[in-house]
């Protein structure tokens, strides 16, 4: 069974804090990515890579950065936390050449 | 650029059908639909590919006219279980290597009994 899963459900942090969400995915997959989901919004890219150490700017990478240092993982920075990064972020990973996007089950952030 | 998907939000009663649609300005590769139920992961519904096709899957199908850049979702006789947000997502082009899909802001449906 296919499994993309993120280091937290819900999270709090303060203004101004540097804020770490993980992905690991356990499908050997070579595309991985970070969106954020708002209401009204839909899902919106923030970055993605497509192997190890390799990084693409999304539609909205302002405020974020990401490593990828091992294929199985994926994780999202936030330097300096914002009061407008308060969103749900999901990661998603897909094989190359396949149709499939699998998706974790997401991290709501609240930054206060 | 984000698709445009149409309506925003649908209420069905049990047994009735639907079509969400979803465009693009750009030329797109494939499209891809996927449901989203409250609280969970969105999940994989099907992709149709460049070639202009048509696919189904269950009581939920597709299509893709490539000349207008569009896709329609069609959803006939109603579950509860169809409830949820659905998403288009667009991929422009495959670029020898990465796969960037691009998803619209959904469409909320509600199947009522």
């Amino acid at each position: 069974d296919v499994k993309v899963t993120q280091s937290s459900r819900y999270l709090v942090k303060r203004t101004g804090e540097k804020v770490f969400l993980e992905c690991v995915q356990d499908m050997d997959h070579e595309n991985m990515f970070w969106y954020r989901q708002d209401p009204g919004l839909g899902l919106r890219l923030i970055y993605f890579s497509y192997d190890v150490k390799m990084k693409e700017k999304g539609d909205i990478p302002e405020g974020y950065s990401v490593s990828r240092e091992k294929k199985e993982r994926f994780s999202l920075i936030l330097e300096s936390a914002s009061t407008n990064q308060t969103s749900m972020y999901l990661c998603a990973s897909r094989g190359r050449g396949q149709e499939t996007q699998y998706f974790g089950p997401g991290t709501r952030l609240l930054v206060l | 650029q984000q698709p445009v998907q149409s309506p925003q939000a649908v209420i069905l009663r049990e047994g009735e059908d639907a079509v969400i649609n979803c465009s693009s300005s750009k030329a797109l590769y494939s499209v891809h639909w996927y449901r989203q139920k409250h609280g969970e992961a969105p999940v994989f519904l099907m992709i149709l590919l460049k070639g202009g096709e048509q696919k189904g899957h269950e009581k939920i199908s597709a299509s893709f006219n490539e000349k207008k850049q569009q896709s329609s979702l069609y959803l006939t006789a109603s579950q509860l279980s169809y409830s949820g947000t659905y998403f288009c997502g667009t991929e422009e082009g495959y670029s020898g290597g990465y796969q960037k899909v691009t998803f619209g802001i959904g469409t909320k449906l509600q199947v009522i009994p």
